[in-house]
Formats: structure tokens, sequence, C-alpha cells
């Protein structure tokens, strides 16, 4: 367990609302990942975070935007929603290890946009 | 071409049977090398990681061949408990200003029948 949760667990929302979905670890981890999984395409990195107030786009960025205020707390928000955004989100934490950086993961977030 | 490629399956096997997995990678230049497994709505979990001599954890035994470019999850004995999918992950080589994302497969899904 590398203490991290996401909030909320699930969200139902109507095309066109924000969103903002949270992510908090409290092991004071530098990096932090935000993923979406869709069938069919695996884990997609949206958004990462290499410090308070440092982020950087993933390969999925457009129509998210993140923002990391705390180092315990990286946030991902939708501006406005669309159908194609729903999804499960997760956040990961970086771990250095002897085979390498792994990563661990948050329980996950399911968005459904209606 | 996918970075990293795996059958999406499903495998279907007995208790008891021997089960393996392959995975390509197409970065020549990638690191590090993990399996993830990740039960039905949960979040993927580190199952081991990739050593270039191979490496064994109880059943659970995992191979790399850089020269092919690919690698390999054996389960001996399988177990019901065993069913899920089984992700394929890759660490390429860090770049300048990049925070050494992991790259994952699509996974591959597993089922042991009673």
């Amino acid at each position: 367990d590398a203490g991290i949760t996401q909030s909320p667990r699930h969200k139902v929302t109507e095309t066109g609302t924000p969103v903002t979905l949270r992510c908090h670890q409290t092991e004071n981890h530098r990096y932090m990942y935000w993923y979406r999984q869709d069938p069919g395409h695996g884990l997609r990195l949206i958004h990462y975070s290499y410090g308070v107030k440092d982020t950087d786009k993933g390969e999925v960025s457009d129509g998210y935007s993140v923002s990391r205020s705390k180092t315990e707390d990286f946030l991902l928000t939708l501006e406005s929603a669309t159908s194609s955004q729903t999804s499960v989100y997760f956040c990961a934490i970086r771990i250095s290890g002897g085979a390498g950086d792994t990563q661990y993961f948050g329980p996950g977030t399911r968005l459904t946009v209606l | 071409r996918k970075e990293v490629e795996q059958d999406p399956g499903p495998f279907n096997v007995p208790e008891g049977a021997t089960v393996a997995f392959n995975c390509t990678y197409s970065n020549s230049a990638s690191q590090s090398f993990f399996w993830y497994r990740q039960d039905c709505r949960k979040e993927p979990k580190l199952l081991m990681s990739v050593y270039s001599s191979g490496n064994e954890d109880g059943r659970f035994t995992a191979q790399l061949n850089r020269a092919s470019q690919y690698i390999s999850l054996l389960i001996r004995d399988s177990k019901l408990s065993d069913s899920a999918t089984y992700l394929c992950v890759v660490n390429p080589r860090a770049q300048s200003g990049s925070a050494r994302q992991l790259t994952f497969g699509s996974g591959t899904q597993l089922t042991v029948l009673p």
C-alpha cells in the first residue's frame, strides 16, 4: 500500500459540466501521474507532475488540465466533460527501486459522462 | 506499431496448468521491464520486475530477451486466484526533461477454470 487515495471513486456527470478528480498521497513522492484506462487502449498517460507546480502533458492531454499546489495532492480537471471522457481514471506515484522506477496506483475513479 | 504489444487473449486454462504470456516492445533502448497484474475493476499492481538473467518468484517466472525485444511470463500450477489481466510494462531510457514514464501494454486476460 503506497498510501494513495482517489476521490470521488465514482461519478456520473453531464456533458459540458466541469469535473475535478483528486489524488492524494501520504508519502511525499515527487512524481505523480494521471492515466485513463479504456478497453482496447490500456493505460494512457494524461498528465504528470514532477513537483509542486511542475506539470507536463502526456499522450492524451487534450481536454484535461492538472494542478499541484501541494506535494500530496494532484488534481485532474475536465473543463467541459464530453462523453469520450467516460473512462476509469487512475492516479499513480513513482517509486525508485533496484530494477528501475516503478509506479503504484490508486484505486481509480469511474467517471461516466452522459 | 504500438510500443508494447501483448496478445489480449483471453487465455482460459484449467487449474494446475502452465501458461505463458509474451510481450514485445519496440524501443530497443528500453531500460527496465515489469509485469503488473490487474484484477477486474481494480487498479494495476506490480507483480514482478524482469531481470536480464530471468527471475522467479514462486510459481511465476519472468524472462527477458533483449535481442528479440520480448518479455515473457510463465505461470506454473495455475490457481483460480491467478485469474486476472496481466500487463507488460516497459520503462524506456530516460530522455532529458522526461519523467521516465512507463509504457503499458493493453494486457492479457487469464481465466483459470476449476
